[in-house]
Parts: structure tokens; C-alpha cells; sequence
């Protein structure tokens, strides 16, 4: 099915590992986000990509990097967890403002 | 800077109850409005938009939204839910560079 797909889906790590979240979309689309999701705070923009090499911060990068080497792919890193970093990583895509299509989310501990 | 509130942060209805969820917001452009739905342990899904035109835009599932400019107000609404309907529901402006601003979701709960 045509769509994003997240991995992984869940992981646990240890504060200070690092790992790497993969976001993959066969849409073609330009334009990619990585956001997180904690209890009453909505969804907050963490980086994204309006195209293939291009990357911006969002409200939330502190802690986080992001690579668009290829147009389908766009990878989010902690080079070194926090606890706070604890959260459900949603990445996105779109083909502009008229909609955003979702992964299944990352839910990720930091212990 | 473009942001958007949702007032109830849980909403909890009875089956054919109706429904209506806040939602205001403060952008200075053309005004684009989205609501989405998360239902549990899901991502998150659209639900209805507004561009222009008709401000009473109907959505999936029998849900709806009424675009009102001199309240700054994009409400959601259903006359009667399901508990289906079971779910947190966000509504989000554009933030520039073709991304969304989300409010903080409202969960709402339907018992049957």
C-alpha cells in the first residue's frame, strides 16, 4: 500500500544510545516532517524538508538531527537520548498544504 | 505566528449524543483549516479541510465543520456520535513552508 512507513515501531534505549528513525514515502512527495506527540501538548514540529538535501528546524529540535539524502527517505537521529526525548515520533508527508499523510508513529523510552 | 487553541481537552458523550469540538485560531493569511482524528493507538488521519468557498464543509463519517472568519472559529461537529467516534481530534493551521500547527487535541470518549 501506497503510504509512510515508520521504523521502527517501538524501542526502548538507554539515556545517552543513540538511534536513528527511519520515514519512507513512495508518493513522491517534496515535503516531509518528523513530528513528536506528548499527552496534552498536541503535536510539535521537530524538523522538515520542503525537498531532496533541504532540512529546517521546526518549534522543537533541540537534541535531534535530520538527513534527506534521497527524495523517499527522511531519517531523524538522537545522537544522545534524554528521558525527555520519551515520546510517540509521528513522521509525515504531503504534496502541500492539502493534506499530510502519516506513519503508524515510533513510540520511544528513553530509561 | 500562526497558532491554533482547542478549548476542551476531554469531551466524554453518550452514544446519539451530539457533538461539538472549539477550535480558534490566529493567522494573518489565507486562511486554511484542517481537522484530524487519532483513534487509539493509531496515526493520525484527515478528517475534513477547509480552503474557500462553502463554509459548512462536510467531512468522513458524518462529521462536519463550520468556518466562521468573525469568530476565528473552525468547530467540529456531529449530531449524533458513535462510539466508534472514540478518539483524539486536532484541528491545525498552516505554518509556513507547507507545515501544519496542531492544538493540543481534544480526546473525547463515547460510552455506549
Amino acid at each position: 500500500n501506497a503510504g509512510v512507513t515508520q521504523t521502527p515501531k517501538f524501542r526502548v534505549l538507554k539515556t545517552g544510545q543513540s538511534m536513528t528513525l527511519l520515514c519512507a514515502q513512495d508518493m513522491n512527495h517534496e515535503y516531509m516532517y518528523w513530528y513528536r506527540q506528548d499527552p496534552g501538548m498536541g503535536l510539535r514540529l521537530i524538523h522538515y524538508s520542503v525537498g531532496e538535501g533541504t532540512t529546517a528546524k521546526g518549534e522543537v529540535p533541540d537534541g535531534y538531527n535530520v538527513s534527506r539524502l534521497k527524495k523517499q527517505n527522511f531519517l531523524l537521529g538522537l545522537e544522545s537520548a534524554a528521558p525527555s526525548q520519551t515520546s510517540v515520533y509521528f513522521c509525515a508527508s504531503s504534496y502541500g498544504q492539502r493534506g499530510y499523510t502519516f506513519g503508524s508513529g515510533t513510540r520511544l523510552t528513553v530509561v | 505566528a500562526q497558532s491554533v487553541s482547542q478549548h476542551n481537552h476531554h469531551v466524554i458523550l453518550s452514544e446519539a449524543a451530539s457533538l461539538e469540538l472549539g477550535c480558534n485560531y490566529s493567522y494573518g493569511g489565507t486562511v486554511n483549516l484542517f481537522w484530524y482524528v487519532q483513534y487509539p493507538g493509531q496515526h493520525l488521519q484527515l478528517l475534513l479541510k477547509y480552503f474557500s468557498g462553502d463554509p459548512l464543509v462536510k467531512g468522513i463519517k458524518g462529521f462536519e465543520a463550520e468556518f466562521i472568519k468573525s469568530k476565528f472559529s473552525f468547530n467540529l461537529r456531529k449530531p449524533s456520535v458513535q462510539w466508534s467516534d472514540t478518539a483524539e481530534y486536532f484541528c491545525a493551521v498552516p505554518g509556513g513552508f507547507q507545515k501544519l500547527v496542531f492544538g493540543t487535541g481534544t480526546r473525547l470518549l463515547v460510552s455506549p
